[in-house]
């Protein structure tokens, strides 16, 4: 079975552009979620999608936007990037709500 | 929020060695999940434990949520040990420790 699918894998991008990026959940699995990692520290919750609704939402600002479309897919938005939005993007899915995550590998975004 | 710690920050370990890592969260939380991230960057999910004590090869876990806290057991360590091991605490959103980053040697 394919796990959590996430593109692109790597994204350079310049300041004041906008990015999307893209996750396939595992078949089956309802819910995603997005996270942030900057370099030392754990993922941060961004969003969480259960049923193609927001279900929850981290301290990001409005920059950051999500939906999760019929199949389960998910794409985040980022708005006028900023050098700090430099991270590893994580998307996660799960069965429910309280079900074990399983994460993709990532995408790697540099702002430049 | 809830805060949670995970201690020790930093462990080296020989080979065959076995260790106990440790996440204290400063309120109830709805689930506690365990993960290894590996040099690549990779999250595994090791663990999903609200309560009690589980058992995955040389890996255990255990949460007593009365007492806010999890610990995880890994037994005759290897060098794909290697890695960083996080804990999330689950209330209503996931929230991640700073992690303990492991180095086994051979």
């Amino acid at each position: 079975d394919a796990g959590v699918t996430q593109s692109p894998t790597h994204l350079i991008k310049t300041r004041g552009q906008h990015v999307t990026l893209r996750c396939s959940p595992i078949s089956g699995h309802k819910s995603v979620s997005w996270y942030q990692q900057v370099l030392g520290q754990g993922p941060q919750f961004i969003f969480q999608y259960y049923e193609k609704e927001e279900r929850g939402r981290g301290n990001f600002p409005d920059r950051f936007s999500a939906r999760q479309f019929p199949n389960y897919s998910s794409e985040l938005n980022v708005n006028a990037l900023l050098l700090g939005d430099s991270a590893l993007y994580l998307c996660a899915s799960a069965q429910g709500y309280n079900s074990p995550l399983h994460f993709g590998n990532g995408t790697r975004l540099t702002v430049t | 929020g809830i805060q949670v710690e995970q201690s020790p920050p930093d462990l080296i370990l020989q080979e065959g060695a076995n260790s106990t890592l440790r996440c204290n969260f400063s309120d109830s939380v709805n689930n506690l999940q365990w993960f290894h991230q590996n040099p690549w960057g990779q999250l595994i999910n090791l663990f999903y434990i609200p309560s009690g004590t589980k058992q995955n090869g040389r890996l255990s876990a255990t949460t007593v949520a009365t007492e806010r806290y999890s610990s995880l057991y890994i037994s005759s360590s290897q060098t794909t040990d290697s890695g960083v091991y996080f804990c999330a605490v689950d209330d209503s959103t996931l929230t991640f420790g700073k992690g303990t980053m492991l180095l086994v040697s051979p």
